[in-house]
């Protein structure tokens, strides 16, 4: 089963709006990292935050961590058309012996010009 | 300085027919990962290495097999293809687990 599971689905704003995705996730982890999947190709890694970090920011990117609720938040400010992407939490769990992430089903995100 | 790359981009196999997928990566990472991608889904772990000579299973390696003889490359076979191969195939990269992986631009693959 996935270990992170993001919400929403599907999340349809006009630029310049904010976007916002959450991820829950299941067990403990070591750190949790956002990726961007723009259609049909590959995964871009966009940020990585520890389990003993709460926030991280990079440029209109900020994440926040609760290891409390076992969720995570990615925002996404002053949107464009070019944030329109599907957006994938991955988690690294503690203690299974598998030293691979986990990966959600994905936020498929359509910015409006 | 290339990154993650995969062979073939596409592949079109019969049922029960056999290939092979080829990731290179040039950034001497220790670990590498296959994932196969189906329609609105995330990406599961086929399998993957800690590094030369080593693998290891992740959620779904029936049906696959895979090898890392050298560091920098990491093949996954089908031997006997089966129409719920149908996928997008990629592979990733990383120094470790704790780190951000590189991904490839992926594999799509057809099974009739």
């Amino acid at each position: 089963s996935q270990q992170g599971e993001e919400d929403p689905q599907a999340l349809s704003i006009q630029e310049g709006e904010n976007a916002t995705m959450n991820c829950s996730y299941k067990t403990s982890i070591n750190n949790l990292q956002w990726y961007r999947q723009n259609s049909g190709r590959g995964l871009v890694h966009l940020i990585l935050i520890r389990s003993n970090e709460r926030e991280k920011h990079s440029g209109r990117l900020r994440v926040t961590l609760d290891t409390s609720k076992k969720s995570s938040s990615l925002l996404i400010t002053a949107s464009r058309a070019a944030d329109t992407a599907s957006y994938f939490c991955a988690t690294d769990a503690k203690d299974t012996g598998r030293r691979a992430l986990t990966f959600g089903s994905g936020t498929r995100l359509q910015v409006q010009p | 300085n290339a990154g993650v790359t995969q062979t073939p981009k596409f592949r079109v196999l019969k049922t029960g027919q056999s290939m092979t997928l080829l990731c290179a990566q040039d950034m001497n990472h220790e670990y590498m990962y296959w994932y196969r991608q189906d329609p609105g889904m995330g990406l599961r772990l086929i399998h993957y290495s800690v590094g030369e000579g080593t693998t290891a299973k992740g959620e779904v390696p029936d049906g696959y097999n895979v090898s890392r003889l050298k560091k920098q490359n990491f093949l996954l076979g089908l031997e006997s293809a089966a129409p719920s191969q149908t996928s997008v195939y990629f592979c990733a990269s990383s120094p470790s687990p704790l780190y951000e992986q590189y991904f490839g631009p992926g594999t799509r693959l057809t099974v009739t």
